[in-house]
């Protein structure tokens, strides 16, 4: 069965420090790994998308990671801001060019605080 | 980065009544869109996959009766909530799909707050 599993389910920092969160999955035929940031009543936005070629890969503070033999995505967001404060979803693509074949992780809710 | 719109941002209803949701490629042409579902605290869940010109498909689950797509252009997709009832109270997201370079990636709109009183 398609799964993506993320943890920790939340997390709480303080401004300006570095957070991992994790992302497992179990999708075959793997095309590629996106990460998302929803905001609260918000839609998600990409901040990441990887390929089974691709192990790493930055957006200004955001930094991705795959390891495709193990199946595992990493999200690193370095000197954490307040507006870091959000859901990050981690949604694995099935098949390349399928239609609406994304298996989406529950989500890490992620809050900086002063 | 791709643009999607979704109008409108939020509605309040009564029971009973239908509720049409707009989605909006803005700056590309989107074959396909597609319609989610997100319960608080919840993933998003699909509900239907729009194409352009053609029938929705549904996901396992969802009444095509009751939540009707039409995609009528390569911009516009609709989703209209008939008989809408409290259960029905959601945040209803679409995503466009976008074709290029080495594959596709889908863009979220910003969804649509639906309470059914």
């Amino acid at each position: 069965k398609n799964q993506v599993e993320q943890s920790p389910q939340s997390l709480i920092i303080l401004e300006g420090k570095n957070c991992t969160l994790q992302c497992n999955y179990t999708v075959s035929p793997f095309s590629n790994l996106r990460w998302y940031k929803q905001d609260t009543g918000r839609g998600p936005v990409s901040l990441t998308i990887m390929t089974f070629s691709e192990n790493t890969k930055s957006n200004g503070r955001y930094t991705a990671t795959l390891d495709a033999d193990t199946k595992q995505s990493s999200l690193h967001i370095t000197a954490s801001q307040l507006s870091d404060s959000a859901s990050y979803i981690c949604v694995v693509s099935a098949i390349e060019g399928s239609q609406g074949n994304l298996i989406f992780g529950k989500g890490t809710k992620l809050s900086v605080k002063p | 980065g791709a643009v999607v719109s979704q109008h409108p941002s939020w509605v309040i209803c009564k029971s009973g009544t239908s509720v049409k949701i707009e989605c909006r490629s803005l700056d590309f042409q989107a074959t396909t869109m597609f319609w989610y579902r997100q319960f608080p605290k919840q993933s998003l869940m699909l509900m239907a996959t729009s194409n352009e010109g053609s029938k929705a498909t549904y996901e396992q689950g969802v009444e095509k009766d009751k939540f009707l797509i039409n995609h009528a252009s390569l911009t516009l997709s609709t989703l209209t909530v008939t008989s809408a009832h409290p259960e029905d109270s959601s945040f209803y997201i679409c995503s466009a799909r976008f074709l290029a370079g080495v594959g596709d990636t889908q863009y979220f709109g910003p969804g649509t707050r639906l309470t059914v009183l």
